[in-house]
């Protein structure tokens, strides 16, 4: 059983380019959770999808984008990156309603913008 | 909206026990859960409780309140890889809702 896999595990970014992150969900899981975690900071939740639909977000501006595919890996998008947006980003996967073990997260994106 | 508070920092001796408590107020309740961080690393599960009660899983132990929005993790017989910051996390509808992390340092 394979966890769940992010990529790149390091990047820097200059303000206001584009951004793409990856995950792979945890084998039999079937919803996919982003979350941002500052320095000194728990992780914030950032939004979630299930069957590939968008069903549940955070207090994060439109620029902070997701597609999930169909065999339930999902991508991370955020345009016009600001210095802020400097976090750990991490990726959970769950079962449908998170179970009794809630959530499998990766070891995580670390986002460096310049 | 979520609130979830829990003491920045906690040093202890390695044998000893500690205790990490964690209060909220949220908008929704499906259960509880405490998570390890090491630095630059993942959260690992350690427990779930969505009853009122003690969960002991080895040396860890977690209690929960719901009447008083109110929960502890107790590690016992630490050890020096103990050290590592330690998350309580609520979970709503959908979500997970985190507070900032306690510290703990296993002094030798």
């Amino acid at each position: 059983e394979t966890g769940v896999t992010q990529s790149p595990t390091h990047l820097i970014k200059t303000r206001g380019q584009q951004v793409t992150l990856r995950c792979s969900s945890q084998s039999g899981h079937n919803t996919v959770s982003w979350y941002q975690q500052a320095l000194g900071q728990g992780p914030q939740f950032i939004f979630q999808y299930y069957r590939e639909e968008e069903n549940g977000r955070g207090n994060f501006p439109p620029r902070f984008s997701g597609l999930q595919f169909p065999n339930y890996s999902s991508e991370l998008n955020v345009n016009a990156l600001e210095l802020d947006d400097s976090a750990l980003y991490l990726c959970a996967s769950s079962q449908e309603g998170g179970g009794d073990y809630g959530y499998t997260f990766g070891s995580g994106t670390r986002l460096t913008v310049v | 909206g979520q609130n979830i508070d829990q003491p920045t920092e906690m040093t202890a001796t390695e044998g000893a026990i500690v205790q990490i408590n964690c209060t909220y107020q949220t908008s929704g309740f499906n259960g509880l859960f405490w998570y390890q961080q090491h630095a630059g690393e993942a959260p690992t599960f350690l427990s779930y409780n969505v009853l009122d009660g003690l969960e002991e899983k080895g040396r860890f132990s977690s209690f929960l309140s719901r009447s008083k929005g109110y929960s502890y993790l107790l590690l016992k017989e630490l050890q020096m890889k103990d050290s590592a910051s330690y998350l309580c996390a609520v979970r709503g509808d959908y979500k997970l809702s985190f507070g900032a992390g306690t510290t703990v340092t296993v002094r030798a």
